[in-house]
């Protein structure tokens, strides 16, 4: 089946502007992460979605970054004001449940490469 | 708080030949651990993982055993090929609320004919 897929795979935009990125994780999937990978960096977590709801944003760097999933599927990373600093590989992953238990393996997206200029 | 150290790479190394890739942890709680690899223009995927102390992951030939005591979980080959040249995280999960991962810096490994 497929896996993660996450769109664009390259955004360039400039300093100030707003940003969306996509993710879709598996289906049937309830749990999905966003992180971000800066570079020469291992992957930060930014904020994790159980079903529709946030159920832990403490990884968003501040009120300039929010993402979605109004459906319990398809994710949405939006970057309001962006700033060259954002400038990082985004990553997706989903796991079919979430908390201790052997079904919880995050299967991680391609990412999404976005420059800030 | 929950952190992982990873040895610095990068790592090369001629084919054939041992490797060990160090990794380090803190954590609150009993953490999973976790090596995920990115090779060259692909996603990250796991490659092997541990639940609980003294558990060894192991594929494709690697190996790795959660050892407590020095709160470890060190990436070891017997012998590298070619097509093992990539980037290899170390990670850990906390196994509460989120479940999200904390990753260590990478380790960039190539190996050459």
């Amino acid at each position: 089946g497929a896996g993660v897929s996450q769109t664009p795979s390259n955004k360039v935009t400039e300093k100030g502007k707003y940003v969306e990125l996509r993710c879709d994780p598996i289906s049937g999937h309830t749990a999905l992460y966003w992180y971000r990978q800066s570079l020469g960096q291992g992957p930060e977590f930014l904020i994790y979605f159980q079903g529709t709801g946030a159920a832990d944003d403490s990884g968003l760097p501040n009120d300039r970054f929010f993402a979605v999933r109004p459906e319990g599927s398809v994710s949405t990373l939006k970057i309001q004001r962006t700033e060259r600093g954002d400038s990082a590989v985004y990553l997706c992953a989903s796991s079919l449940v979430s908390g201790p238990s052997s079904y919880n393996e995050q299967f991680f997206g391609p990412g999404t490469r976005l420059t800030v200029l | 708080g929950n952190s992982v150290t990873q040895m610095e790479g990068p790592v090369t190394l001629s084919e054939e030949a041992f490797l060990t890739i160090n990794c380090t942890y803190t954590a609150t709680g009993y953490p999973s651990l976790f090596w995920y690899v990115q090779y060259p223009g692909e996603g990250l995927q796991l490659l092997l993982k541990a639940t609980k102390a003294d558990d060894k992951g192991s594929n494709k030939g690697f190996e790795a055993t959660y050892r407590k005591e020095t709160t470890s979980f060190h990436l070891e080959k017997g012998s590298v090929q070619v097509s093992d040249s990539a980037v290899y995280f170390c990670a850990l999960s906390d196994q509460t609320g989120a479940n999200n991962l904390f990753f260590g810096t990478g380790t960039r490994l190539t190996v050459i004919p």
